[in-house]
C-alpha cells in the first residue's frame, strides 16, 4: 500500500530553534496535509497544501507542497514551549476522497 | 458547538471477545471515517461511512465492521479480538468529499489482553 516516509522521527531542540521536517512517497499525492497531535488527543490539522509548488503560512508555521507532488516540508520558526508534541504528514490520493494517508510522525521535543 | 466525540475513551477487552466503539462526527457533518493508530505510529485508515452505506475501505479483514446511523452517527465493531488490535482509534467526521477538512475525536484507546 501507499506509505509516507516521515523524518527525522524525532527532534530534541532548545526554546527559540526553527525545526525542519519532511515527508517523501513513492506516490503522487493530491494533496498534502500536517497535523499535530497532543498525548491523549486525536490530530488537529495545521496546514493544508492543494497544489504543486504551494506554500503556505499558518503564525509560526510553513509548509511546502513539493513540485514533483511526491514531497512536503514543514518549517517551525521560533520553536515555543507549546509546540512540543507529534507531527503528522498525510497525503490524499483522489481529490474529494476521503482516506487519508499518515506518515510515521516526528516526535518533537523542545529543552527551555 | 461539540467536536466530534468518541466513546468510550478507554476499553480493556480479552483475545477472541467483540467490542464496539462509538463516534457522534461535529454538527452538520455527514461523513464519518474511522483510522486505527498503533503505538509509534501513524493513524491507519479502516473505513469511511456515508449515507449510512461503506463507501472506501483500508487494508483491514472482514473483522472489522461498522454502521452509520440516520443522525450520522457510527460505530466501529471488531469480532475475534486479537492482542494486535489493540491501539487507539479514531474517528473523523467531515462532509462527504471534503476529507481533507476532518475533525478528529479524541479516540478510544482499546487494549486487548
Amino acid at each position: 500500500g501507499q506509505q509516507l516516509n516521515q523524518s527525522p522521527q524525532s527532534m530534541f531542540i532548545q526554546e527559540g530553534e526553527d525545526v525542519s521536517m519532511n515527508c517523501t512517497s513513492s506516490s503522487i499525492f493530491n494533496t498534502w496535509l500536517w497535523y499535530k497531535q497532543d498525548p491523549g488527543e486525536g490530530p488537529v490539522l495545521l496546514i493544508a497544501l492543494y497544489k504543486a509548488g504551494e506554500l503556505t503560512s499558518n503564525g509560526r508555521l510553513t509548509a511546502q507542497f513539493g513540485i514533483t507532488r511526491k514531497d512536503s516540508f514543514l518549517n517551525i520558526s521560533a520553536s515555543i514551549p507549546s509546540d512540543v508534541g507529534i507531527y503528522f504528514c498525510a497525503g490524499q490520493l483522489e481529490q474529494g476522497a476521503q482516506k487519508l494517508v499518515f506518515g510515521q510522525g516526528t516526535r518533537l521535543t523542545i529543552n527551555p | 458547538d461539540a467536536g466530534v466525540t468518541q466513546s468510550p475513551t478507554h476499553l480493556i477487552k480479552t483475545r477472541g471477545q467483540q467490542v464496539t466503539l462509538r463516534c457522534s462526527p461535529k454538527s452538520g457533518h455527514d461523513t464519518v471515517s474511522w483510522y486505527q493508530q498503533a503505538l509509534g505510529q501513524g493513524p491507519q485508515f479502516i473505513f469511511q461511512y456515508y449515507e449510512e452505506e461503506e463507501r472506501q475501505r483500508g487494508n483491514f479483514p472482514d473483522r472489522f465492521s461498522g454502521h452509520q446511523f440516520p443522525n450520522y452517527s457510527s460505530e466501529l465493531n471488531v469480532n475475534a479480538l486479537l492482542l494486535g488490535d489493540s491501539a487507539l482509534y479514531l474517528c473523523a467526521s467531515s462532509f462527504f468529499g471534503r476529507g481533507t477538512e476532518a475533525f478528529f475525536g479524541q479516540g478510544t484507546r482499546l487494549t486487548v489482553v
